[in-house]
């Protein structure tokens, strides 16, 4: 049973363009969500967060969107530049899972120049 | 670069050997965590060590057997893998406070022959 699901198996966005990577969860107890880039040969890097109490953050050109109501989150790359071009997953969490991370199956981004 | 150290990058062993895989970090994280990740799919949780104790363990099959020697280090001893054993292992450490990202090591590609 897949508790983190991302739709979108991979997404081409024109360089200077929006990304718009989306992620959906079914498990109501998930109180704080985060977005990891990976490229090849490299291990996860955390992107960014939020928790449940909120239903937006922005760090430079991310920002992550939260609806608690659908259970929904997404992640906006504004301009996308080629270096973003990897692969995203989205990540999820219960306090009282103690720390466990839940990920979704990835979204693979490429970003033409 | 990453602050979560893992040796070796690569690893290749047959079925009747033993070896280590080692992760170690300075950014005083108290808690470290074990993933596993196959080709194409999402890191899987496999041993969670909080204070060096060992607080969630994923119904691993006991050729793995992690340790916590301190603060800074995680092993994962490996003895008797077979070849759907081969992946890439993650290492990850996070503070212990609630909400907090875990941060992920480059991992050990690990072939079983």
């Amino acid at each position: 049973d897949q508790q983190v699901k991302q739709n979108s198996p991979s997404l081409s966005v024109q360089e200077g363009r929006i990304s718009i990577l989306n992620c959906d969860y079914t498990n109501s107890m998930f109180d704080y969500f985060l977005w990891y880039k990976k490229y090849p040969a490299e291990g996860p890097t955390f992107l960014i967060s939020i928790s449940s109490i909120k239903d937006k953050n922005e760090d430079g050109r991310f920002t992550v969107f939260l609806n608690k109501s659908a259970k929904h989150l997404s992640l906006h790359i504004v301009p996308s530049q080629p270096g973003d071009s990897a692969v995203y997953f989205c990540a999820a969490s219960a306090a009282a899972a103690g720390n466990k991370l839940t990920f979704g199956g990835g979204t693979r981004v490429l970003v033409k120049p | 670069d990453t602050e979560v150290t893992q040796t070796p990058k690569h690893l290749v062993m047959g079925m009747t050997n033993k070896k280590s895989l080692k992760c170690e970090q300075h950014m005083g994280h108290r808690a470290m965590y074990w993933y596993k990740q196959k080709a194409k799919k999402p890191p899987e949780l496999m041993f969670v060590y909080s204070y060096e104790k060992l607080s969630i363990n994923e119904s691993v099959p006991s050729r793995f057997s992690p340790e916590c020697p301190n603060s800074s280090l995680l092993n994962l001893h490996l003895h008797a893998l077979q070849p759907e054993d081969s992946a890439l292992y993650l290492c990850a450490s996070s503070l212990l406070f609630r909400n907090q990202p875990q941060h992920f090591g480059d991992g050990t590609r690990l072939s079983i022959l």
